[in-house]
C-alpha cells in the first residue's frame, strides 16, 4: 500500500540559509499535517492543511511557511535557518473524520540539520 | 503544564513480563486517543486507539477514563521486539484533527 512519502530524507544546511521539504500524501488523503521532532522531544505539531487551505497552526515559526497544492502534495519552506532547526520533521497524512478520530499515519521523515 | 504527561522511563523489563504505562492529559474537551509507537530515528506508528469501553489487541490492552483524564496501555508477555519509545496521543477534536504528543514512555526489554 501507498504510504506517506516525503523528500530529502537528509538534508544539510548552514545557518541562515533557506531549506524546503516535500510531502506526498497517502493517495485520496485529504489532510496533511507538519510535526518537528527535536533530539529526545516529543513531535510538536506545526501546521496542518485541509483540502489545499491551511486549518490550523501549532508552534511554527514565523520563519517557516508552508502550503498545500492542487496535487496535495505539500511543502514547508524554512528560511533563515537556525541551529535549533535541526530535527526530524514528519509529515503525516489522513482522511478527516467528522468525529474528530483521525487517525494519521507518518512518513519517514526529513532529517534537517543545520550546521 | 503539559497537555499529555507520560510515565517517566525508561522501563527495563525482561522478556515475557507485563509492564503497564500511565498518561494524562489536561483537555477534558479531547475526543480522541491513541498509543503510537516510535522506533529510535524512525516515525511513529498507529499502535491502538483507545476507546471508552477498553480495548485489546493481542497482547496490547488500552484504557481509557474521561473522569479522571487518564490512559493507560498495558503489554503482557513482552518481546524484545516490543523495545520502543510509547507515545500517547490526544486528538483535542474540533475540525482540525491535529494530535498531541506526550513525551512517550521508553522501554526496553532485555532477554
Amino acid at each position: 500500500a501507498a504510504g506517506v512519502i516525503q523528500s530529502p530524507r537528509h538534508l544539510i544546511k548552514e545557518k541562515r540559509e533557506t531549506a524546503t521539504l516535500k510531502c506526498y500524501p497517502i493517495p485520496r488523503h485529504d489532510t496533511v499535517y507538519w510535526y518537528q521532532q527535536g533530539p529526545g522531544q516529543d513531535p510538536q505539531f506545526l501546521i496542518s492543511f485541509y483540502e489545499k487551505m491551511q486549518s490550523d497552526k501549532g508552534s511554527i515559526p514565523d520563519r517557516f511557511s508552508a502550503q498545500q497544492f492542487s496535487d496535495y502534495h505539500s511543502e514547508l519552506n524554512m528560511s533563515s535557518l537556525e541551529l535549533g532547526d535541526s530535527a526530524l520533521y514528519f509529515c503525516a497524512s489522513s482522511l478527516m473524520a467528522h468525529s474528530g478520530a483521525n487517525v494519521l499515519t507518518f512518513g519517514a521523515g526529513s532529517r534537517l540539520t543545520v550546521l | 503544564r503539559k497537555e499529555v504527561e507520560q510515565d517517566p522511563g525508561p522501563f527495563n523489563v525482561p522478556e515475557g513480563a507485563t509492564v503497564a504505562f500511565n498518561c494524562t492529559y489536561s483537555n477534558s474537551a479531547s475526543q480522541s486517543f491513541f498509543w503510537y509507537r516510535q522506533d529510535c530515528r524512525k516515525e511513529p506508528k498507529l499502535l491502538m486507539s483507545v476507546y471508552s469501553s477498553g480495548n485489546e489487541d493481542g497482547r496490547f490492552t488500552a484504557q481509557l477514563n474521561r473522569a479522571s483524564q487518564y490512559i493507560s496501555l498495558l503489554i503482557r508477555d513482552s518481546k524484545l521486539s516490543d523495545s520502543a519509545t510509547y507515545l500517547c496521543v490526544v486528538n483535542q477534536g474540533g475540525s482540525q484533527g491535529n494530535l498531541i504528543f506526550g513525551k512517550g514512555t521508553k522501554l526496553s526489554v532485555k532477554p
